[in-house]
């Protein structure tokens, strides 16, 4: 069964560094998403993404933050300078668009020190 | 912004038992809503879903109802087996835009032996 994948799996750096994380959605899916769950609060929203742009995004997602889809089937999420306020659970998600259901990736665990 | 509720934090309940858990919402706008289902270190699962136009979806043993007037939903799970402890979403796509979805804090089941 086809699943969305997403390395590292944990990532620890320190503030003020740059952080790329990564993500494989599910192939024949054209809505991307990232959303993260700090450590005992609920997921929420970060960015949705479709045909090469952003479709929508939270005020969390301010200009640290950028996506991109490189080639056919990465989606990243760049945190350009990390403060220690972004250490959460990241998780991506991807959707067909024909359903509501979007399918998520076991997510990046980010520590910034 | 709660706009999906989870007022329980934790439920336990025997083996065999039904596991009730409940979500409310506030948006009357909310047109479709999803269960997820999230074990530790993972991402969320896709659990079962329904819309607005239904009161009940059901899937094995796991069924949804939707009280519309009370913008209420639970979900029933039976007979609750050790394997479904874990922490439950329900969520709702706010549609527009990239059809991000909104989600509660969650319940911890536990199913006990």
């Amino acid at each position: 069964e086809p699943e969305v994948t997403q390395t590292p799996s944990h990532q620890v750096t320190q503030m003020g560094q740059e952080v790329i994380l990564r993500c494989v959605p599910i192939s024949n899916h054209l809505y991307f998403y990232w959303y993260r769950q700090i450590l005992g609060q609920k997921v929420e929203f970060l960015v949705s993404f479709y045909n090469n742009e952003i479709s929508e995004k939270s005020e969390i997602f301010d200009d640290q933050f950028s996506v991109e889809r490189p080639d056919g089937s990465n989606f990243t999420l760049k945190i350009r300078s990390t403060k220690l306020e972004d250490s959460a659970m990241y998780f991506c998600a991807s959707t067909g668009g024909r359903t509501y259901e979007q399918y998520f990736g076991p997510g990046t665990r980010l520590t910034v020190t | 912004d709660q706009q999906v509720k989870q007022n329980s934090p934790s439920l336990s309940v025997q083996e065999g038992r039904i596991s009730i858990l409940n979500c409310d919402y506030t948006n009357s706008m909310f047109d479709y809503f999803l269960w997820y289902k999230k074990y530790p270190a993972e991402g969320p699962t896709f659990l079962i879903s329904i819309s607005s136009i239904k009161d009940k979806n059901e899937d094995g043993r796991f069924t949804v109802f939707l009280n519309k007037s009370a913008k209420h939903l639970s979900l029933h799970i039976v007979p609750s087996q050790p394997g479904d402890s874990a922490v439950y979403f329900c969520a709702a796509p706010v549609t527009g835009g990239g059809n991000k979805l909104t989600f509660g804090t969650g319940t911890q089941l536990k199913v006990e032996l």
